[in-house]
């Protein structure tokens, strides 16, 4: 089965910390994506990045910064040098054809985090 | 681009009463799903469509029924709503390809209230 698990459910950290939001993943299939989602207070879901199975390599886009570990099936998600800007909630999720079809997702909980000034 | 659309922004309805959440999008996807997100539980698929004409169930789909007539517009239908449907909605759409996925586009979200 499918499964994505976000064990933090709410962090808070004070501007310009460096916080690492964790995502772990699980699936039978050796070809699947794993996806990292923002919902501001706003309410929208903001895509931030796609990563597939074949693709061990991590990535880095300005503050934000992804670490993919297949061995430990995670694939956290790190910003540096917080800002209030960055409050938001975090989904992690996990695309894989163990369900049916390869588009769906299978989200996290959710982390909230909440960057004080 | 006005990428994925949802109406209406909020809606609130009796129990028993029965609507329709429109969704739209001129991205020309193939992939469409709809999600509802409850508090502490993530988003949850209820229904998705890999192109017009087919469609099929997700994680949580009583109570709900789509279609597909067009590759822009997949409606959601409440039959008879009830307490247990009250949840915010989201529309989404990606490409599609045999065996990949790809970044879904989510609508704005649509806030549902049955009382």
């Amino acid at each position: 089965a499918q499964k994505v698990t976000q064990a933090q459910t709410e962090i808070s950290v004070v501007e310009k910390e460096d916080v690492t939001l964790d995502c772990v993943y699980e699936t039978r299939d050796t070809t699947y994506y794993l996806f990292w989602y923002k919902q501001p207070p706003s309410g929208e879901l903001v895509f931030l990045i796609r990563r597939n199975s074949f693709d061990e390599q991590n990535e880095i886009s300005g503050r934000y910064s992804w670490n993919f570990q297949k061995s430990t099936s995670s694939f956290n998600f790190t910003i540096t040098a917080s800002q209030v800007v960055d409050s938001a909630v975090y989904f992690c999720a996990l695309s894989a054809n163990e369900g049916g079809s390869q588009g769906n997702l299978i989200f996290g909980k959710g982390t909230k985090l909440s960057v004080k000034p | 681009n006005a990428g994925v659309t949802q109406t209406p922004k909020f809606q609130v309805l009796k129990t028993g009463q029965s609507m329709t959440l429109q969704c739209a999008q001129d991205m020309n996807h193939e992939y469409m799903s709809w999600y509802r997100q409850d508090p502490g539980m993530g988003l949850r698929l209820i229904h998705y469509s890999v192109g017009a004409g087919i469609t099929d169930q997700g994680e949580v789909p009583n109570g709900y029924n789509v279609s597909r007539s067009t590759t822009e517009d997949f409606p959601l239908r409440l039959l008879s709503a009830a307490p247990s449907q009250t949840s915010v909605y989201f529309c989404a759409s990606s490409y599609s390809s045999s065996g990949r996925s790809y970044e879904q586009y989510f609508g704005p979200g649509t806030r549902l209230t049955v009382t």
